[in-house]
C-alpha cells in the first residue's frame, strides 16, 4: 500500500533563518506530488506541483523554492523565511486526480 | 483568482438532519471534482468524487452532486452525525497534474 511521510511536525524557526521540509512517497511509482499551504483560518492554497523528476511548476510568487531530486521525494526550501511563511505546510500525491496528504507541518516563524 | 469557491466558511447542522456544502467552480474544462475532509492539525482525507459524465455519486451517507451548466456542486450528508464535524474541501483536477481546492467550509454538527 502506499504511505507518505512528512516531516517535521512541527517547527518554530526565526526570521531570516532556512528551512526544508521533505516528503517521501513510498509503494507507487512516478506519482504527482504537491505542496499546500493552509495559513490560519484560510483554504488549501497550492504552492507548487510536480509531474515528474526535476519538473516544479510554482503557483504562488513567494520567497519559496521546491525541489523533486527523486522520483518519491519532495523538498520545500527557504533561504530566508518570513513571519508571513508561518501556517500548516501539506505534502500530498497523486494518480490520475485523487491525492492523498501527509500529515501536515505547523511551521512558526518568530 | 479563485477558480473553486466554497462562499460557506461555515455551517451548523442538527443531528440526524441533512448537511449540504456547495462549491463553485469557473472553468468548465474542469472534469473530476472530489471532497475532502480535514480534522484540525491533520491533512485531508478523501471523501468521495465525482466525474463530470456523471452528475451523481453516492458513498453511503455521502452524496455529490454535479450540475455542469451551473458549474456547481454539491456534497450531502444524510444523516449528519456529530463526527462529521470539520473543515470540508472541494478541489477540481483539470488533468496536467494541477489540483485546486476551494478554501473550505467548516460543517458544525450539534446533538
Amino acid at each position: 500500500s502506499q504511505t507518505i511521510h512528512q516531516w517535521p511536525a512541527t517547527l518554530v524557526q526565526p526570521v531570516g533563518s532556512p528551512l526544508s521540509l521533505e516528503c517521501t512517497v513510498e509503494g507507487t511509482s512516478n506519482p504527482n506530488l504537491y505542496w499546500y499551504r493552509q495559513a490560519a483560518g484560510r483554504g488549501l492554497q497550492l504552492l507548487f506541483y510536480s509531474v515528474g523528476i526535476g519538473q516544479i511548476s510554482s503557483e504562488v510568487p513567494q520567497n519559496l523554492s521546491a525541489s523533486r531530486p527523486q522520483d518519491r521525494q519532495f523538498i520545500l526550501s527557504s533561504k530566508k523565511l518570513l513571519l508571513s511563511d508561518s501556517g500548516f505546510y501539506l505534502c500530498a500525491w497523486s494518480v490520475e486526480g485523487r491525492a492523498f496528504f501527509g500529515q501536515g507541518t505547523r511551521l512558526t516563524v518568530v | 483568482d479563485q477558480q473553486v469557491k466554497q462562499n460557506s466558511p461555515s455551517l451548523s447542522v442538527q443531528e440526524g438532519r441533512i448537511s449540504i456544502l456547495n462549491c463553485d467552480y469557473t472553468n468548465s474544462m474542469f472534469d473530476y471534482f472530489l471532497w475532502y475532509k480535514k480534522y484540525p492539525a491533520e491533512g485531508p482525507t478523501f471523501l468521495i468524487s465525482i466525474s463530470s459524465i456523471k452528475d451523481k455519486n453516492e458513498d453511503g451517507r455521502f452524496t455529490v452532486f454535479l450540475n455542469k451548466s451551473a458549474k456547481h456542486l454539491s456534497l450531502h450528508i444524510v444523516p449528519s452525525q456529530p463526527g462529521d464535524s470539520a473543515v470540508y474541501f472541494c478541489a477540481a483536477y483539470p488533468g496536467g497534474g494541477k489540483l485546486i481546492f476551494g478554501q473550505g467550509t467548516e460543517l458544525s454538527v450539534k446533538p
